[in-house]
């Protein structure tokens, strides 16, 4: 079954409101999640690096006042869009790693955002 | 020069066919390589990990090439299954833990 969750997996909604995507991670701990962001047909994009009780890592071009990142606890992230726009309609996608042991990167089934 | 290059595709196979893929990377720092498959509009799923000495999982066979700055996916006996994208995917250590660098992906569809 799924070891990462997030939510919603889908949501339309109209230009200048903001969306929150929470990523949980279900039977484990994740110190660090990350944020990916994929247009169509084109490669996942690492935005950020959450990491729980400090501030999230920000990859060149994206803007951090404009994704807001909070890693409150050991297994939720959250990534608010704020003030969306058209063009911030993509699928976001998070993906979470196990504190314990070398574990691959779990991935989140995604949310498709599409603003109006 | 792209941090990763894949050919999009899209390979057209019968079932029962032997198909392959290669990706390019550009980091040579890179330590960790994988394969990733993902279907329309949902997540990537891990397909293997790929080692310097080459493995094998089932149907499947991963490569890798640092001189040359390639990984390489065979997929023996085609199935309606495997149609899907498959992504490669690099990381900077060699757990694959931190930062991934995906491929944009190359398409495969698996015709009976």
């Amino acid at each position: 079954g799924a070891v990462v969750s997030q939510h919603p997996s889908r949501v339309i909604c109209k230009s200048g409101t903001s969306v929150k995507i929470e990523c949980r991670s279900l039977d484990f701990q994740a110190t660090t999640m990350f944020w990916y962001r994929q247009f169509p047909k084109q490669s996942l994009m690492l935005m950020a690096t959450s990491n729980e009780g400090s501030k999230a890592t920000y990859e060149q071009g994206v803007e951090k006042d404009k994704f807001l990142i909070n890693h409150a606890s050991l297994t939720l992230s959250t990534l608010t869009v704020t003030s969306a726009h058209p063009e911030d309609s993509s699928f976001y996608i998070c993906s979470a790693r196990n504190i314990i042991g070398n574990q691959p990167q779990h991935f989140g089934d995604g949310t498709r955002l599409s603003i109006l | 020069r792209k941090e990763v290059e894949q050919d999009p595709g899209p390979f057209n196979v019968p079932e029962g066919a032997t198909v392959a893929f290669n990706c390019t990377y550009s980091n040579s720092a890179s330590q960790s390589f994988f394969w990733y498959r993902q279907d329309c509009r949902k997540e990537p799923k891990l397909l293997m990990s790929v080692y310097s000495s080459g493995n094998e999982d089932g149907r499947f066979t991963a490569q890798l090439n640092r001189a040359s700055q390639y990984i390489s996916l065979l997929i023996r006996d085609s199935k309606l299954s495997d149609s899907a994208t498959y992504l490669c995917v690099f990381g900077p250590d060699s757990g694959g833990y931190n930062k991934l660098i995906f491929g944009a992906g190359t398409r495969l569809a698996v015709h009976p």
